[in-house]
């Protein structure tokens, strides 16, 4: 079975800083994996995905995540941080595209 | 208009009251979710279907049932309401022909307190 942790709860972060919201995940077989983010009293939406190729991937608003199969991380990261930013990040795993499995979430919070 | 489309988005009821959360789509995507958030917890995802007559349990299913009426409609229903099913409850979309993509599509949730 798949598991996904996220080791931080809570990140806070000055403005135009930069941040990294960790993710982890288990299984023994290839997965899919992505990146949710959600905006207070909002649904979710698609930050990023990785399925396969470049290690490293580039989505909306300015977001990268990495991918390491060695370390069955996939981070994600922005160099510059704004208020606007500022949401609940869920990042979740897929086998094949069939179940989605999410983390427990970060609440990022940029601070003026 | 919200392509996924989740009634009502907040109510509040009283313990052993039958509730049904009700989606639409107008994705026209043939699978549809549903999960339940807790703080801290994350999604936990409660059924799925794949189509019209595919239903599945998911990691939380119990206390819970579901109809898909259509392939537009996937509704939840609490048969007998109980506290700790508060929650946000959100409904998701996704598309078959695109499974190697992967996506989810929300809802914008439901608010579900139950007294």
């Amino acid at each position: 079975a798949q598991s996904v942790t996220q080791l931080d709860s809570q990140v806070p972060v000055f403005e135009e800083a930069p941040v990294e919201l960790r993710c982890n995940y288990s299984s023994s077989v290839s997965v899919y994996l992505f990146w949710y983010v959600q905006y207070p009293n909002q649904g979710l939406q698609l930050l990023l995905k990785y399925l396969s190729g470049s290690t490293l991937v580039k989505g909306i608003n300015g977001f990268e995540a990495e991918f390491n199969k060695s370390q069955t991380s996939f981070h994600l990261r922005k160099p510059s941080v704004h208020i606007s930013d500022t949401a609940e990040y869920f990042c979740a795993v897929s086998l094949t595209g069939n179940q989605f499995y999410f983390g427990t979430g970060t609440s990022l919070t940029v601070i003026p | 208009d919200a392509d996924v489309t989740q009634t009502p988005r907040n109510r509040i009821t009283k313990t052993g009251k039958r509730i049904m959360l009700e989606c639409s789509q107008t994705k026209g995507h043939d699978r549809m979710y549903w999960y339940r958030q807790d703080p801290g917890l994350g999604l936990r995802l409660i059924y799925y279907s794949f189509d019209v007559k595919d239903i599945n349990k998911g990691e939380i299913s119990d206390g819970y049932s579901v109809s898909r009426q259509a392939q537009a409609k996937f509704s939840l229903s609490l048969e007998s309401a109980i506290p700790n099913q508060t929650a946000l409850y959100f409904c998701a979309t996704s598309d078959r022909r695109t499974v190697n993509t992967g996506e989810l599509f929300f809802g914008e949730g439901s608010r579900l307190t139950v007294l």
